[in-house]
């Protein structure tokens, strides 16, 4: 049983905003939701990482409803190189660390 | 810069040929992870060492070992690599996997190519 559901692939025009949202219906109470961003043939990079409510770091934000049963990451105005793989992760510690299929954002000029 | 080196990035073994693959640390973490991750697939985590304590996980196969001699290094033993087994091996560490809210620093893979 998947854990995560992401769309399996995104288009945007450069300068917009992105927003992926990731499905995970049985999030456990002590499970955290971490983003990551991977380029080809580079391993995956920390974007964002949340519990509930709104995270926001230089690079993103994540909005985490009540129920916590899926998570939105947004991408201000995103240009060519944030053209990547973005995986959902939800987790706890290192208990049942299944990376979802992951969303393809491609960025076109 | 501190970080997570793998060697070799690219790797060529055959059929059957024993191979290791070395991965090493500066961050001073405790958690040591090995992924598989094949064409366009998502990472899959093999096992992880929180210091020396080793956790397999359940669909890993035997022909998979891994060794952490040290705090720094960390190893993955492919017996006897077959075809299926070619892909990108990501190693990666985290502070404490005791912490709930612990993010994981990717090293940058070593591609390996069984012929």
């Amino acid at each position: 049983l998947a854990k995560t559901t992401q769309p399996i692939s995104m288009d945007s025009y450069e300068g917009q905003e992105v927003n992926i949202t990731c499905s995970h219906n049985n999030i456990a109470t002590n499970d955290y939701i971490t983003w990551y961003q991977q380029f080809p043939s580079q391993g995956p990079r920390f974007i964002i990482q949340g519990y509930k409510t709104k995270v926001t770091n230089e690079v993103a934000s994540l909005f985490i409803p009540a129920d916590r049963k899926s998570s939105t990451l947004s991408l201000p105005r995103v240009s060519l190189s944030d053209t990547a793989v973005y995986y959902c992760l939800v987790a706890a510690g290192a208990n049942n660390l299944f990376f979802g299929t992951g969303t393809r954002l491609t960025v076109i000029p | 810069d501190a970080m997570v080196i793998q060697n070799p990035r690219y790797q060529v073994t055959q059929f059957g040929k024993p191979v290791t693959l070395s991965c090493s640390q500066t961050l001073n973490h405790n958690v040591m992870y090995w992924y598989q991750q094949k064409s366009s697939q998502a990472p899959k985590l093999l096992f992880h060492y929180y210091d020396k304590d080793f956790n397999n996980e359940a669909d890993t196969p035997d022909n998979f070992q891994s060794r952490r001699p040290n705090t720094s290094f960390c190893f993955l033993d492919i017996r006897s690599p077959g075809l299926g087994d070619a892909a990108m091996y990501l190693c990666a560490t985290s502070r404490d996997v005791a912490r709930r809210a612990d993010t994981q620093y990717f090293g940058p893979g070593t591609r390996l190519t069984v012929l």
